[in-house]
Order: C-alpha cells, then structure tokens, then sequence
C-alpha cells in the first residue's frame, strides 16, 4: 500500500546506455514529479506534470524524456547516459491545490560506470 | 546561485534537549516555506510549514519560525528524541511554485 512507489530502486548501468525508472503513485493526486539529488545532496526539480499534461520543465538536457500515460504515472526514461548523471531521483506527488506538500517516493540510486 | 541554504551540515543533540535546525534564503518572493524529513534509503516526508505571513507554526514537538526581514526560518524540536535522527530539508516556494530545497541538515539525537 505504498503512496508513491518507484523502481527500480538501484540502477548500475554503463556509460551510453539507454534506462528508465518508473513510477507510481495511488493517493488520487493529479501532479507528478522527478526530483534529482546531486552529489552535492541538493534536491532540484526537473519535471512537473498535471493531469498528463508537462507543467514544469527546468534546464534538463533532453536526454531525459518524461513520460505521464496517465495521472498516477510518470516515468522517466534517460537516453546516453552520462556519468554526470550518477544521483539518487526521487518521483513524488501532490494534489493540484496543495502544490507544496508533495509525497515523495523512495529515490532510484542511479550509477552510470 | 542556491537560493535556500542549509549552512549547518549536521548537528549533534542529547535527547530531551532541543534541536535548532536553521535555513537561510535569498529570494524575497518566496511565500511558503517548508520543513522535510528524511530517513536513510527513503524519500523525505512532509513535517511543517508556514506561509509568509505568519512567524510562527507551531505542530506538536515541531516549531517553526520565520523571521522576513532577515530572510531566515528556523525548525525547533522539543524534546528531541533518538527517532527524530534523520536529514532534515528546508524547502520555499514561490506562488505555489516548484519546491527549492536547500542542502538538508543532518541531526543526530543522542540517548
């Protein structure tokens, strides 16, 4: 019974390789999020969705493509993965008027060697 | 250009004292401001908030304070206890915006 629930939940892959976290939330929410921890343990947001529809976009190179097949999903597919692309992402929800307090899944260690 | 700073990296407390968990912000336009939890190998939860127009929230052991004019809120927690050992997560918002977290502080809570 897992509010939001992410997988996998540690991803080693190589260099150059294409991957992708899922996620999933089944508290009703109708927005959706990809946060991504730094090494430097910031939090930054990089996607936002409402209803499907893409909201927040930050400076995000385009290799990384959400995508929303519906409101309780929003994945999150990486393509030529980079070294620099090494962090913990977290996916997380909320309610569209309560944008502030948002349930977070918990986090994929991703690992690019 | 981090807009929320977390300047301590950890803190130390006996439990059945309190904990002062501080943050520090730069954008005048911010208008929430949130305080997240966060256990090893799990997301961060939800713990307080307090909107800019008041100075102080109060929730259980949970206290925050938000001084405008020096662009600094605080978390207090009394008394502490050893389960309250986590990184903590400042966070602001601006209208409702997307969440700026700052760089989270680590509390150990001592028995």
């Amino acid at each position: 019974d897992t509010a939001v629930s992410q997988t996998p939940k540690y991803l080693v892959t190589q260099m150059g390789n294409d991957k992708s976290i899922k996620c999933e939330q089944n508290l009703g929410h109708d927005t959706m999020y990809w946060y991504k921890q730094d090494s430097k343990k910031f939090l930054k947001i990089m996607f936002s969705y409402n209803n499907k529809e893409l909201i927040i976009n930050e400076t995000v190179p385009n290799r990384f493509s959400p995508k929303s097949p519906d409101k309780a999903h929003l994945n999150l597919h990486i393509n030529s993965l980079e070294l620099g692309d090494s962090a913990v992402y977290f996916c997380a929800s909320s309610q569209r008027d309560r944008p502030l307090k948002a349930f977070f899944g918990q986090g994929t260690r991703l690992t690019v060697v | 250009d981090q807009q929320v700073k977390q300047n301590s990296p950890s803190l130390s407390v006996q439990e059945g004292r309190i904990s002062i968990l501080n943050c520090d912000y730069t954008n005048s336009m911010f208008d929430y401001f949130l305080w997240y939890k966060k256990y090893p190998a799990e997301g961060p939860t939800f713990l307080i908030s307090i909107s800019s127009i008041k100075d102080k929230n109060e929730d259980g052991r949970f206290t925050v304070f938000l001084n405008k004019s020096a662009k600094h809120l605080s978390l207090h927690i009394v008394p502490s206890q050893p389960g309250d050992s986590a990184v903590y997560f400042c966070a602001a918002s601006e209208y409702g915006n997307k969440l700026v977290f700052g760089a989270g502080t680590i509390l150990r809570v001592k028995s």
